[in-house]
């Protein structure tokens, strides 16, 4: 089974501050993913990487960042945490390639407080 | 921007109790999946269709792809407590290497 882990399941810190999430998984997959959850809002697309060192911006990359420095690990870094980006956050990962179905496969989350 | 519109946003029904959830979008998707989510976890696949007018069936559950590949159905037979949780939908840009989800579908089964 595809195993998606994140550094952390609840996370708080102070408007401001530096916060890096990571996400490793344990397949070799090609892609990884990052998602916020909000309700009402549904799964929003942050950013996603196919492949080591690329990364493409999804739907809301502001205020945002990525690094995927090694295949199994993405990254996903808020250079300074605002109040707004209190959410879930979500990692996933799929094999990749352009024969696939796109299935993915997530961590547990990661609750993220900004006060 | 492809987008899919799932429906009902929410539903509330007694055990043993029959439902449907639809997913529906303007655009074509190479494939489409389900996932089941539960409160503080991340989504769980259930189910992957390809194929225009296919069905799966999973135990009580049934899924359906539309013949043009725009639109799916999860029907539930029989629903049980344990099948509660955020149903969500997604449509596969194989090409794009990225997938449009829907807003999901809150179930809650009474016992």
């Amino acid at each position: 089974d595809v195993k998606v882990t994140q550094s952390s399941r609840y996370l708080v810190k102070r408007t401001g501050e530096k916060v890096f999430l990571e996400c490793v998984q344990d397949m070799d997959h090609e892609n990884m993913f990052w998602y916020r959850q909000d309700p009402g809002l549904g799964l929003r697309l942050i950013y996603f990487s196919y492949d080591v060192k690329m990364k493409e911006k999804g739907d809301i990359p502001e205020g945002y960042s990525v690094s995927r420095e090694k295949k199994e690990r993405f990254s996903l870094i808020l250079e300074s945490a605002s109040t707004n980006q209190t959410s879930m956050y979500l990692c996933a990962s799929s094999l990749g390639g352009t024969s696939g179905t796109n299935e993915q496969f997530f961590g547990p989350g990661t609750r993220l407080t900004v006060l | 921007t492809q987008l899919l519109e799932q429906s009902p946003q929410f539903l509330s029904i007694q055990e043993g109790e029959n439902l449907t959830v639809y997913c529906n979008s303007s655009s074509v998707f190479s494939s489409l999946q389900w996932y089941r989510q539960e409160p503080g976890e991340g989504p769980v696949l259930l189910v992957t269709v390809v194929t225009g007018g296919e069905v799966k069936k999973l135990k009580r559950l049934t899924f359906q792809f539309g013949d043009a590949r725009k639109d799916s159905s999860l029907h539930i037979t029989a629903a049980q407590p344990g099948d509660t949780g955020l149903y969500l939908c997604a449509g596969a840009d194989t090409n794009a290497g990225k997938s449009t989800f829907g807003d999901g579908t809150t179930l809650t089964v009474k016992p």
